[in-house]
């Protein structure tokens, strides 16, 4: 079958840094990106790895490591609107279409 | 911007009715994707398409068809709805690897 896991719930304060893992398990790979949803929005699209490493969008950086099936979403200097699920999602295979994590949950502190 | 719009925010629906979800978009992207979101599961895969009348299942076909006459529109039909198709209906569109969401039907099926 095919999975991603990653972890259902995570909590940190403003200003802080918080990671976000995400395992995979499918039969094909070309890539993990990371999408978040607000309550009641739509996913939006934040970043995409292809090949291994570290990609760096503003506050948001994102890791993946093809031998381990493993990435990471880092989020850095939290804000108050950064409170959102947050998703992995892997293209398999060259149709793009996206099997997704079920997703983490992200509540952010003052 | 892309934009992606989906024909109805809410509906209400009672089983066994035909129920027709829309989906246009405006950036002539090739795939279009229909997905349904339930709380704890993400986003999951009902069907997609890369091409003008093509269409693939996804991981969830059962109950559903779709239909793409035109580029830009990707259309989700229930043929007979049910209770269990009570959720949140997404539909995106992409060129490559980023997808671009609408902002969703929530159905309820009575």
């Amino acid at each position: 079958g095919q999975s991603l896991e990653q972890p259902s719930e995570v909590t940190a304060v403003e200003g802080a840094i918080v990671q976000i893992n995400c395992t995979y398990q499918t039969s094909g790979f070309y890539g993990l990106s990371w999408y978040q949803q607000h309550d009641g929005g739509a996913p939006t699209f934040l970043s995409y790895n292809g090949l291994d490493g570290l990609e760096e969008t503003g506050r948001f950086s994102s890791f993946l490591s093809r031998s381990d099936s493993y990435g990471y979403l880092l989020l850095q200097e939290l804000q108050m609107k950064d409170s959102a699920s947050y998703f992995c999602a892997v293209i398999g295979d060259s149709s793009y279409k996206l099997i997704f994590g079920s997703g983490t949950r992200l509540l952010v502190r003052p | 911007d892309v934009k992606v719009t989906q024909s109805s925010r809410y509906l209400v629906k009672r089983t066994g009715e035909k129920v027709f979800l829309e989906c246009v978009q405006d950036m002539d992207h090739e795939n279009m994707f229909w997905y349904r979101q339930d709380p704890g599961l993400g986003l999951r895969l009902i069907y997609f398409s890369y091409d003008v009348k093509m269409k693939e299942k996804g991981d969830i076909p059962e109950g559903y068809s779709v239909s793409r006459e035109k580029k830009e529109r990707f259309s989700l039909i229930l043929e007979s709805a049910s209770t269990n198709q009570t959720s949140m209906y997404l539909c995106a569109s992409s060129a490559a690897y980023e997808q671009y969401f609408g902002p969703g039907t929530r159905l309820t099926v009575t």
